[in-house]
């Protein structure tokens, strides 16, 4: 059974535009929540992260909004750029009430594809 | 400052053959981790490394053994590999319970024939 889920396996932008990826997860004891990105080739890297306690987190043009009483999470982008385009994994922890050394369980990721 | 090394970065094997991915960090970092990354799959956790010493299995754990050989390696063997162990394989490294974020090598490509 997926605890974390990414519904669309891909999702296509105009530049300039804000891009929405969305985030579901079944485990109510996640309380740590990450972004990761990854271009062909290379390692995911680290985006963005919130918190349980926190229902919004920005970082420059990214910004992850968390619904925990619908167990919802989402990465907004804005402006979207083309060097945006990669595919972008959701993940999870329970960072606080399991000891955060059990690792990540992650989504299947979106791909985001930038019109230029 | 490499961060996380994996080593090799292309395999290809053989059913049957056996084969270790070594992966070494110099962040410092008390876990470590094994996931392998299929298509339509996302990242999925094989072995994970809380501390020196100390190995717990992950999700998908069949077919393989890990080593935590020090502080900063942690190997992944496949004794007796499959067609379906196929896949691209990550070492990431992590502080615990400080953030949560965990920092990926680069991969590893593994072919079974």
């Amino acid at each position: 059974d997926q605890q974390v889920k990414q519904n669309s396996p891909s999702l296509s932008v105009q530049e300039g535009r804000i891009s929405i990826l969305n985030c579901d997860y079944t485990n109510s004891m996640f309380d740590y929540f990450l972004w990761y990105k990854k271009y062909p080739a290379e390692g995911p890297t680290f985006l963005i992260s919130i918190s349980s306690i926190k229902d919004k987190n920005e970082d420059g043009r990214f910004t992850v909004f968390l619904n925990k009483s619908a167990k919802h999470l989402s990465l907004h982008i804005v402006p979207s750029q083309p060097g945006d385009s990669a595919v972008y994994f959701c993940a999870a922890s329970e960072e606080y009430s399991g000891g955060g050394a059990d690792g990540l369980t992650f989504g299947k990721g979106t791909h985001l594809i930038i019109q230029p | 400052n490499a961060g996380v090394t994996q080593t090799p970065k292309f395999q290809v094997l053989k059913t049957g053959q056996s084969m270790t991915l070594q992966c070494a960090q110099d962040m410092n970092h008390n876990s470590m981790y094994w996931y392998r990354q299929d298509p339509g799959m996302g990242l999925r956790l094989i072995y994970y490394s809380a501390s020196e010493g100390t190995t717990d299995k992950g999700e998908v754990p069949n077919g393989y053994n890990v080593s935590r050989l020090n502080k900063r390696e942690f190997s992944l063997r496949l004794e007796s590999a499959a067609p379906s162990q196929t896949s691209v394989y990550f070492c990431a490294t992590g502080a615990g319970r400080v953030t949560g974020e965990l920092f990926f090598g680069e991969g590893s490509r593994l072919t079974v024939l």
